[in-house]
């Protein structure tokens, strides 16, 4: 079955890191990706990994990949407010190259 | 500037008026898919279209109708609205190459059907 989660909320201050996570069910994903919404706005495409990497670091993301646990996360470093928003991962299946298989989403609070 | 626009992007409605929600793209990109996203269940997909006229089934379907008569263009129709389709919708595109698969969303159109 095709089945992403994430918790739903997390709340950090400022200048701390952030950790998102996300868990999937179908090992065969070839992409993963983390989308990011901000109040109001449709989705912005953050940073993917290809499912052969464990690793990919772009300024102040991390993803880290653990295909044998099926599990995806995004660090955040220095988290800002202004990375307040809704953070979503996604897959897309061996399978089913056509779709993109979207998580619960997780909201993101920064704090001063 | 590359973008995908969505019209209207608020509309409210009562049950069984027929509605149409508008999405265009300006990057001649052949993929073009809606979503429907709901608290608690993320986005997922109702309809997508790889090409002009070629047009497929995602997740939720149920209720819904688009068509691709113009690569530009995918409208999403909604022939008799009911309540249970209130949600943010968001129309999407994307090139079709394997390996880019970054989507381009539009704002969203938030429906309330009464």
């Amino acid at each position: 079955g095709e089945d992403v989660e994430q918790s739903l909320f997390l709340s950090v201050r400022e200048g701390d890191s952030s950790v998102i996570n996300c868990t999937y069910t179908d090992s065969s994903s070839t992409y993963l990706y983390w989308y990011k919404q901000e109040p109001g706005a449709g989705l912005q495409l953050l940073t993917y990994i290809f499912s052969n990497m464990d690793m990919k670091q772009d300024q102040r993301l991390t993803v880290l990949l653990n295909k044998k646990d099926k599990h995806l996360s995004l660090r955040i470093a220095d988290t800002q407010t202004g990375d307040s928003a809704i953070y979503f991962c996604a897959e897309i299946p061996l399978y089913n190259t056509d779709k993109l298989i979207f998580g619960t989403g997780t909201r993101l609070q920064v704090f001063p | 500037e590359a973008q995908v626009t969505q019209n209207p992007r608020y509309l409210i409605t009562v049950t069984g008026k027929k509605l149409t929600v508008t999405c265009s793209q300006n990057m001649n990109h052949e993929y073009m898919s809606w979503y429907r996203q709901d608290p608690g269940l993320g986005l997922r997909q109702i309809y997508y279209s790889m090409n002009v006229e070629v047009t497929d089934k995602g997740d939720v379907p149920e209720g819904y109708k688009v068509s691709r008569k113009e690569k530009r263009n995918f409208p999403l129709i909604l022939e008799s609205p009911s309540p249970n389709q209130t949600s943010l919708y968001f129309c999407a595109s994307r090139p079709l190459l394997v390996g880019n698969e970054k989507l381009f969303f539009g704002s969203g159109t938030q429906l309330s059907v009464l």
